[in-house]
């Protein structure tokens, strides 16, 4: 299994755009987890799916936020419109089922905000 | 009660020498406990971890001390080596909430 594939690696966007981040977790997991890692605020859970729903968005740090899970091999991150404090690297992670907390973690995404 | 609170915030260690890494929790509900490493340019990965029912849990290297009266928990890494530098964040979860809580993170150098 190729593990979770997140895209870009790399995206440079100009405030006020939108921008969309994309996750495809490792086939067969039931969970799927998208964290944000900052200097200032370490790895800080944005929103989690279970089975495809939404379990707990209460990381998510506002309305300028969404996230999606459409079908159980693919997630996005929306921010509209970006800000420059926007700017960070975005994880998605997923696990296998309930009870197995163990996460494995995408290459992530370094967004920067100008 | 969420906060999970990690220390040192850097590390710097010789090769050979044993790496300690420290974690404190509040709340009791936590469940599950894992440390991650991460590289550069690389998203964590899992590295060891440990349930509450038990006070110590070794993998290789590496070793996970638990003390459940405590609330705390440690990471040491024997015999640490150059490529053992990264970041370490322990984590901590409840069954009900899969989702980890982060420690701050520990930026650990081995000196050749």
């Amino acid at each position: 299994d190729a593990g979770v594939i997140q895209s870009p690696r790399h995206e440079v966007t100009e405030m006020g755009q939108e921008v969309t981040l994309r996750c495809k977790p490792i086939s067969g997991h039931n969970s799927l987890f998208w964290y944000r890692q900052t200097m200032m605020r370490g790895l800080e859970l944005l929103i989690y799916f279970n089975n495809n729903v939404p379990i707990d968005d209460s990381g998510m740090p506002e309305d300028r936020f969404s996230a999606k899970m459409p079908n159980a091999s693919f997630s996005t991150l929306k921010i509209q419109p970006s800000e420059p404090r926007d700017s960070a690297v975005y994880f998605c992670a997923s696990s296998p089922r309930q009870g197995i907390t163990e996460a494995f973690f995408g290459q992530g995404t370094r967004l920067t905000v100008v | 009660q969420q906060q999970v609170k990690q220390s040192p915030q850097s590390l710097i260690v010789q090769k050979g020498g044993i790496s300690i890494i420290n974690c404190a929790y509040e709340n009791t509900a936590f469940d599950y406990f894992p440390w991650y490493q991460q590289f550069p340019g690389k998203g964590p990965a899992l590295l060891i971890a440990i349930r509450p029912d038990v006070s110590e849990k070794k993998e290789g290297r590496f070793t996970i001390s638990f003390n459940k009266s405590a609330k705390q928990f440690s990471l040491h890494i024997m015999d640490s080596q150059p490529g053992d530098s990264a970041t370490y964040f322990c984590a901590a979860s409840t069954a009900g909430r899969r989702a980890l809580t982060f420690g701050s993170g520990t930026r650990l150098q081995v000196q050749p």
